[in-house]
């Protein structure tokens, strides 16, 4: 079946530093690929997203890239604050399925 | 905030009850979502309404089922609980367009049920 694996589960960065979580896809037809940030007891947030149609996504300090041969993307971090401290979750979508797949999410902790 | 909307925000109740979880989509959505997260645990897709339709189901054990209503408000019935049942219960919506790429979801605050 459907399945998104994501690593790794707990990442620990100093403040400054760039992290990088990967996540690999199975099904090949998928094509929309968010990630959401949740915080302790809250919603998960949206943060960024990307289309089969393009590699690479930068906002500000989050960026996604996208390899659909190897079926993996991953979202990368720069320049890490206190405030990024959250768990991390990718997601993969396939058309006409009309629901996510959800990796087993990071646990980001940005040391001070 | 989203615009989505749940109640309520906590609940404990014992084993072998009956409860029911309340959503409230964002205004302009017609499709809402319902996720499980256990403790600790990635986000289980339980099953998708579009209008007042069914039309995804995940890994939605029997004892569960839900229900989209004409205010497109849904509510996610679990019965027969048991203690593995306790878990952050999330709702999501978006706008359910049949388009190439789906669309964001956007979660609602969750409601925290406790089993006891």
């Amino acid at each position: 079946g459907e399945n998104v694996e994501q690593h790794p589960s707990t990442l620990s960065v100093q403040e400054g530093d760039s992290a990088v979580i990967k996540c690999t896809y199975s099904d090949s037809a998928s094509n929309y690929f968010p990630w959401y940030k949740q915080e302790l007891g809250k919603r998960p947030q949206l943060i960024i997203d990307i289309r089969s149609n393009v590699g690479e996504k930068k906002d500000q300090r989050i960026a996604v890239t996208l390899n659909k041969t190897a079926k993996h993307f991953s979202l990368h971090i720069t320049e890490t604050q206190p405030e990024d401290s959250a768990v991390y979750f990718c997601a993969a979508s396939t058309p006409g399925t009309y629901k996510y797949i959800f990796g087993t999410g990071t646990r980001l902790k940005v040391l001070a | 905030d989203s615009g989505v909307t749940q109640t309520p925000k906590h609940l404990i109740t014992a084993t072998g009850q009956r409860v029911t979880l309340r959503c409230s989509p964002r205004s302009g959505d017609l499709s809402v979502y319902w996720y499980q997260q256990s403790l600790d645990q990635g986000l289980q897709f339980l099953i998708q309404y579009y209008n007042g339709e069914e039309r995804a189901k995940g890994n939605i054990l029997e004892r569960f089922s839900a229900q989209q209503f004409p205010d497109l408000h849904s509510e996610l019935n679990l019965s027969s609980l048991e203690l593995g049942d306790s878990a952050l219960y999330f709702c999501a919506s978006s706008k359910g367009r049949r388009t190439l790429y789906q669309e964001t979801q956007y979660f609602g605050p969750g409601t925290r049920l406790l089993v006891l």
